[in-house]
C-alpha cells in the first residue's frame, strides 16, 4: 500500500511532442505529489508538485495532472526538447511524515531531435 | 553558492570492508536525509538526522548501517562488513527545515561498489 507505481519504464518521444509519464498509487492518505527530474551523474531535483485539491498544475511546459478518484497522476512535457532528455521520478508523502517521499521506479525519457 | 556535496562520488570496496559515505549539506542547512537507490529503482529513504540527532532511521537496515551528523563537519553514512547487496547510488538531501514544505536538496550521490 505504500508504494507508488510509475510507467512507462521508458519512453521516447520527438522533439516537438508531448511527453506523457504516468504514476499510480494505492494509499489513500497521500496528499503530496512532486516530480523529480534527473540527469545522468546528478541528483534529482524537484521539477513541479500537486496536493490533491487542484486537478491540474503547470509550470511552463510542465503539466501535473491529478485523478483523486483514480488515484492516479500523470506529468505532461509539452513541446520536448533534447535538453528535456532525463530520468523522471514521482513520489508522494503523507503528512505524518511530511518528510518521508515514497518514489516510483522512475522512468527513462529520451527526446529525439 | 555551493550545493550539497557528497564524496567520494566513486567507492570500490571488497567485501567484509567498511564503507564511509560524507555529505556536507547546503549552507545554513541543518536537515539531512539519506537515500538508496539500487539498478532500475527509485530512491528509498534510509535516515533522517538534525545536528547531532537522529530523528528518524526507520529505513535503515537494522545491522551494519549507522549515520551521524555531528555538530561541526559532514554527515556520514557508515556501512560496516559490506556485502555485495550493498552496492548501489546513496544520495543525501539537506533542507531548511523539515517539513516537505521545505524542498529537498540533492547532492550527486555517491556509487558505491562491491566486490
Amino acid at each position: 500500500q505504500q508504494q507508488v507505481k510509475q510507467s512507462p519504464q521508458s519512453l521516447i518521444v520527438q522533439k516537438g511532442g508531448i511527453s506523457i509519464i504516468n504514476c499510480a498509487y494505492e494509499n489513500t492518505a497521500f496528499d503530496y505529489f512532486p516530480w523529480y527530474q534527473q540527469f545522468p551523474g546528478k541528483g534529482p531535483a524537484l521539477l513541479i508538485a500537486i496536493r490533491p485539491d487542484v486537478s491540474e498544475k503547470k509550470e511552463g511546459r510542465f503539466t501535473i495532472s491529478f485523478n483523486k478518484s483514480a488515484k492516479q497522476f500523470s506529468l505532461h512535457i509539452m513541446d520536448s526538447q533534447p535538453g528535456d532528455s532525463a530520468t523522471y521520478f514521482c513520489a508522494a508523502s503523507i503528512s505524518t511524515s511530511n518528510y518521508q517521499l515514497i518514489w516510483g521506479a522512475g522512468t527513462k525519457l529520451i527526446i529525439k531531435p | 553558492n555551493a550545493g550539497v556535496m557528497q564524496n567520494p562520488r566513486h567507492l570500490v570496496r571488497r567485501r567484509g570492508q567498511e564503507a564511509r559515505l560524507r555529505c556536507s549539506p547546503m549552507k545554513g542547512h541543518s536537515h539531512v536525509y539519506w537515500y538508496r537507490q539500487l539498478p532500475e529503482e527509485g530512491l528509498k529513504f534510509m535516515v533522517y538526522l538534525q545536528k547531532e540527532n537522529i530523528i528518524d532511521e526507520s529505513g535503515m537496515p537494522k545491522e551494519r548501517f549507522s549515520a551521524e551528523f555531528p555538530k561541526e563537519g559532514p554527515s556520514i553514512l557508515r556501512i560496516q562488513q559490506v556485502v555485495r547487496g550493498d552496492s548501489a547510488a546513496y544520495f543525501c538531501a539537506s533542507s531548511l527545515r523539515g517539513s516537505r514544505d521545505y524542498e529537498q536538496y540533492f547532492g550527486p550521490g555517491t556509487r558505491l561498489t562491491v566486490t
